[in-house]
């Protein structure tokens, strides 16, 4: 089945800078990877997503590049704030008729005033 | 649309009672999935459905779990009988059911089992 690995596990930033979270794939076949926010205590929410057939994708200070050849996907995140601390989780959907995503362990960034 | 609804957001139990979870998928939603979250194992998924039809239940721990979804507005999720190692926070989610499509969480149901 498809196994996603995602690093750094931890993330500590100073506002304004950038953060970057890295998440590698097994599944050749995957063909959509989203990206989950989840605050403390709350549902994780989908931010930006991409399809295989886009290699890059950006919402504002958000954005996500995807390297099929290599299986793996970044989450870019600019001029940090705050508010951007959470959990971050990358995820892939395998391919076929299989509609079940695989996510990863998710990423504690902090955003440091 | 109010979005997937899950109930109780909180649920304490005795070791050995039987707890059950509810899940409301958002309206025209497809496909509905059941994750459990905790610290050392990250997002769970336990079972999803397709069309009110179970497709993958090979995340189910045990046969204390099981679950169903006998329409297309309503699941559930039902530990018996409950242990300790079962506490977590329980998430359903829906979808519109291609695997293109991204999924809704619900807000979760916390349950300690004591």
């Amino acid at each position: 089945g498809e196994n996603v690995e995602q690093h750094p596990s931890t993330l500590s930033v100073q506002e304004g800078d950038s953060a970057v979270i890295k998440c590698t794939y097994s599944d050749s076949a995957s063909n959509y990877f989203p990206w989950y926010k989840q605050e403390l205590g709350k549902r994780p929410q989908l931010i930006i997503d991409i399809r295989s057939n886009v290699g890059e994708k950006k919402d504002q200070r958000i954005a996500v590049t995807l390297n099929k050849t290599a299986k793996h996907f970044s989450l870019h995140i600019t001029e940090t704030q705050p508010e951007d601390s959470a959990v971050y989780f990358c995820a892939a959907s395998m391919g076929g008729s299989n509609y079940k995503l695989t996510f990863g362990k998710g990423t504690l960034l902090t955003v440091n005033p | 649309d109010a979005g997937v609804i899950q109930s109780p957001r909180h649920e304490v139990t005795e070791m050995g009672q039987e707890v059950t979870l509810r899940c409301k998928p958002i309206s025209g939603h497809n496909s509905l999935f059941w994750y459990r979250q905790t610290m050392m194992r990250g997002l769970e998924l336990l079972i999803y459905f397709n069309n009110n039809v179970p497709i993958d239940d090979s995340g189910m721990p045990e046969d204390r779990f099981s679950a169903k979804m006998p329409n297309a507005s309503f699941s559930t999720l039902k530990i018996q009988p409950s242990e300790p190692r079962d506490s977590a926070v329980y998430f359903c989610a829906s979808s519109l059911g291609g695997r293109l499509y991204g999924y809704t969480f619900g807000s979760g149901t916390r349950l300690t089992v004591v």
